[in-house]
């Protein structure tokens, strides 16, 4: 069974600065798709970035970019020139790329207050 | 299409009653999973639906939970007999089978407070 560990429960970073939050996770599976999703308080769940295990390139989505370390199994998420609309709760997830896959596992979240 | 839509958006009931939430997906969608969110925790999955077919159900639901998809639109999750333990927020995603089947559009939840 996949799981997924985001090890900073909170995290507060100062407008316009940088700010990392980490994730790793298991699996036995060589192919497969991990994401970052932001839930801002008392509205839905929105997708980040997703990262396709089998490209080695990091995926960048504006300010958002990710540090994917496949040997390692850690996938975090830097967040650059952190804006007060950053401000959420922070979920790291994980989905086998298997044609059957359905399952997204997450992590317990990171939540990030950006403060002015 | 505004996205994914759920109803209510709050639930408050008295432990032993039967709650419905509904969800609406994106139309063109033909995949709708149903997840749990309680409090500190990231979601968990419940079951998911692909067209009006649920293929995969948690252990997690147990026999007081139920959901349905009629002609692969719309879904509700009924829980009977409410207890404490099912306070939660009750999310709802949808996704195209395929290429685009693992991105998620999330809703934004039904939140179950049961007293």
């Amino acid at each position: 069974a996949q799981t997924v560990t985001q090890s900073q429960p909170e995290m507060s970073v100062q407008e316009a600065e940088t700010v990392t939050l980490s994730c790793t996770y298991d699996t036995s599976e060589s192919n497969y798709y991990l994401f970052w999703y932001k839930q801002p308080p008392s509205r839905q769940m929105i997708l980040v970035i997703r990262q396709e295990a089998y490209k080695q390139q990091n995926a960048t989505e504006n300010r958002f970019s990710v540090n994917f370390q496949k040997a390692a199994k850690s996938f975090s998420l830097k967040i650059s020139d952190s804006q007060l609309g950053d401000t959420a709760m922070y979920f790291c997830a994980f989905i086998d790329a298997g044609a059957g896959s359905y399952q997204l596992t997450f992590g317990k979240g990171t939540k990030l207050s950006v403060i002015p | 299409d505004t996205g994914v839509s759920q109803d209510p958006r709050h639930k408050i009931t008295k432990r032993g009653q039967n709650v419905t939430f509904r969800c609406d997906p994106i139309s063109e969608h033909n995949r709708l999973y149903w997840y749990r969110q309680t409090l500190g925790q990231g979601p968990e999955f419940l079951t998911y639906f692909q067209n009006e077919a649920q293929l995969e159900k948690s252990r997690l639901l147990s026999d007081r939970f139920s959901a349905e998809r009629p002609k692969g639109s719309f879904s509700t999750l009924e829980i009977q007999r409410t207890e404490q333990g099912d306070s939660a927020m009750y999310l709802c995603a949808s996704s195209l089978a395929g290429t685009g089947a693992n991105v998620l559009t999330f809703g934004a939840g039904s939140r179950l407070t049961v007293l």
